[in-house]
């Protein structure tokens, strides 16, 4: 099983400045790697896949880069709709199809 | 535009089963495996298992082996997940996810709402 580390746990950014999250795995995905922002009660959104496509409408502010075993994603002016939970997850190496343990956006 | 509607809330004792729905539209039933994905609270995301709505066949997530039940009913376009013998700690929302392409190698492009299972 591919296991996914994402850092840090929690993220403090003020409004405007730039974000930057990391997702590690344990083996390598190319660029198997899709983003997915979570806010609470609400259904996951596709940010990212392919390690760098923007989902359809996605803003240009968030981006994804990587590949391998290292990931990053960046969001370069945080908005307040953009405090939420972010999770990596690999679809490379699957059963099973496996997900960081997210990284919270907070003020 | 591409939805996936599930079904309401339960509450179940432990012990019990849950069967919870997934009706997705706004394209071909069987062109796209759905997922489950749940996160119990406090907790992130855990992948359940998929169902190819073809076929009917099935890859389960090995914590969940012989507990958990896909299933697909063609005639009315629906996915099912039953999980039984529920424990408290099963408690959690129920997501299903739909897979944008069917080679397994593919993002889960939307999602749908949630369904709350509680067990007490």
């Amino acid at each position: 099983e591919v296991v996914m580390t994402q850092s840090p746990a929690t993220l403090s950014v003020s409004p405007g400045e730039r974000a930057t999250l990391s997702c590690r795995a344990s083996q390598s995905l190319g660029t198997n790697l899709a983003w997915y922002q979570h806010h609470p009660g609400q259904a996951p959104r596709l940010l990212i896949y392919g390690a760098s496509t923007r989902a359809t409408g996605i803003p240009a502010r968030f981006s994804g880069s990587g590949s391998g075993t290292e990931f990053t994603l960046t969001i370069s002016s945080l908005q307040s709709e953009d405090l939420a939970m972010y999770y990596c997850q690999q679809y490379n190496n699957w059963p099973p199809w496996t997900f960081g343990q997210g990284t919270k956006v907070e003020i | 535009q591409v939805q996936l509607v599930q079904s309401g809330a339960e509450v179940k004792k432990p012990g019990a089963s849950v069967k919870v729905s997934c009706k997705p539209s706004g394209y071909s039933f069987g062109d796209n495996y759905i997922h489950w994905v749940r996160q119990a609270p406090g907790q992130g995301l855990e992948w359940m298992g998929r169902i190819n709505p073809n076929t009917g066949d099935t890859n389960y997530a090995q914590k969940f082996q012989g507990r958990v039940t896909m299933t697909r009913d063609t005639s009315i376009r629906t996915i099912y997940m039953e999980l039984s013998r529920l424990r408290s700690d099963d408690t959690a929302l129920y997501y299903c996810a739909r897979e944008c392409g069917s080679s397994g190698w593919c993002h889960f492009d939307y999602w749908g709402q949630g369904t709350l299972v509680t067990v007490s």
